[in-house]
């Protein structure tokens, strides 16, 4: 059983159109991410949300939204999609927020043509 | 700005040997470390962990060294092998909980 699943695995798609990635965790875990890897290879946080907090990184356009319909699920929604958002975006999470040991899904690779 | 930094972006080492990789940041108010391990098409695992009242913390194979004074730390593996080929991050956290920070990644490659 995955503990932290996503998908798609693989999205193309085309510029302006809106996309969603989906995240659900089995590990009853408090916290859930969304992190993002450029083509540089960096993983930059996004999105924190634990128990209807939501924690912005502010560097995330607001093209981009998590929405929570339960602690098990942080799906990603992203509008008007541009080509910088082709990455690849993981979903985490954690029962220990204050430790930092996060369990990754296996990323789902958004390319945008 | 990066505020953890992995200078090396790959590493190459023969089985058998030590692999360091080295990580250094500039947050004072970071005081928990730790080290993913990632391998193509999966998400980043976590390998270990060090908190900053520690300066040492070993796993079998896998030791991390932390340097407060230098803002720095170091994993070590020994002995390599080849299943120890992937992608390392280092990763760091503030004591008041906030999101976890992660460097660039070392690409090791441990050579049969």
């Amino acid at each position: 059983d995955t503990a932290v699943s996503q998908t798609p695995k693989y999205l193309v798609t085309q510029m302006g159109n809106d996309k969603s990635i989906k995240c659900e965790q089995n590990l009853g875990h408090d916290t859930m991410y969304w992190y993002k890897q450029d083509s540089k290879k960096f993983l930059k946080i996004m999105f924190s949300y634990n128990n209807k907090e939501l924690i912005i990184n502010e560097t995330v356009p607001n093209r981009f939204s998590p929405k929570s319909p339960d602690k098990a699920h942080l799906n990603l929604h992203i509008n008007s999609l541009e080509l910088g958002d082709s990455a690849v975006y993981f979903c985490a999470s954690t029962g220990e927020a204050n430790t930092g040991e996060l369990f990754f899904g296996e990323g789902s690779r958004l390319t945008v043509l | 700005d990066q505020q953890v930094k992995q200078n090396s972006p790959s590493l190459s080492v023969q089985e058998g040997r030590i692999s360091i990789l080295n990580c250094d940041y500039t947050n004072s108010m970071f005081d928990y470390f730790l080290w993913y391990k990632k391998y193509p098409a999966e998400g980043p695992t976590f390998l270990i962990s060090i908190s900053s009242i520690k300066d040492k913390n070993e796993d079998g194979r896998f030791t991390v060294f932390l340097n407060k004074s230098a803002k720095h730390l170091s994993l070590h593996i020994v002995p390599s092998q080849p299943g120890d080929s992937a992608v390392y991050f280092c990763a760091a956290i503030d004591n008041a909980g906030n999101m976890l920070t992660f460097g660039g990644g070392t690409r090791l490659m441990v050579k049969p």
